[in-house]
């Protein structure tokens, strides 16, 4: 595709619900990146695949956040039981080859938990 | 102490105006450094990148890089109101085999007509 794409672009979920947040990365793009961005910080990383393979997970913020890219394409993260606190923009960004050089980013999913 | 250090802000500069945005970091072995525009509600979007020391000229931005200091900036020449949004310096370091992004806070420019 043109550009990296996510959906859904808005979410509102009450407290305790699951969500499914899905990436389509730039066509050809090796490395994928999820983002956490609250209100007036910078984005934190969560997670990042190397083609299918999650090579590092050191951001997501507990074990109700699960990560997948299963073809090495398309990403989908879930957040189980969702809580207020996770409330965010969540963005994914993709790169060629991921050693170092330029991300892409998406439009981001706001997230609304109440 | 954080790994990327930006002054929030925010930075106020007339029309016409250079606006200058600075950005230290802690990581002395990072190699490439990014600018990003974010206007609210969007996403990040790249306005340049910067991987040797010395300055990068593109259009009316010039990013500098001082890798002894541990500094990376933004000069903006000729700021118009659009130029406002928030900046945000991007860092990429080598942590446990894996290249991660590292950004600050990013800092809220704001271009008076």
């Amino acid at each position: 595709g043109a550009g990296v794409s996510q959906s859904p672009r808005y979410k509102v979920a009450k407290r305790g619900q699951d969500v499914a947040l899905r990436c389509d990365p730039i066509s050809g793009h090796v490395s994928l990146f999820w983002y956490q961005q609250a209100l007036g910080q910078g984005p934190e990383f969560l997670t990042y695949f190397q083609n299918e393979a999650q090579l590092d997970k050191s951001g997501l913020p507990s074990d109700r956040f699960f990560a997948e890219r299963p073809e090495g394409s398309v990403s989908t993260l879930k957040i189980q039981r969702t809580q207020q606190e996770d409330s965010a923009v969540y963005l994914c960004a993709s790169s060629l080859s991921g050693m170092g050089e330029t991300q892409y980013f998406g439009p981001g999913t706001r997230l609304l938990v109440l | 102490q954080k790994e990327v250090e930006q002054n929030s802000g925010p930075l106020s500069v007339p029309e016409g105006a250079i606006a200058s945005l600075n950005c230290t970091y802690s990581d002395r072995g990072s190699q490439s450094f990014f600018w990003y525009r974010q206007y609210s509600g969007k996403s990040p979007e790249l306005i340049m990148s910067i991987y040797s020391n010395g300055d990068k000229e593109d259009g009316r931005f010039t990013a500098q890089l001082n890798k002894a200091s541990q500094y990376v900036s933004l000069l903006i020449r000729d700021s118009q109101p659009s130029d406002s949004a928030t900046y945000l310096c991007a860092v990429n370091t080598l942590t446990s085999g894996t290249y991660k992004y590292i950004f600050g806070t990013g800092t809220r420019l704001k271009v008076l007509a």
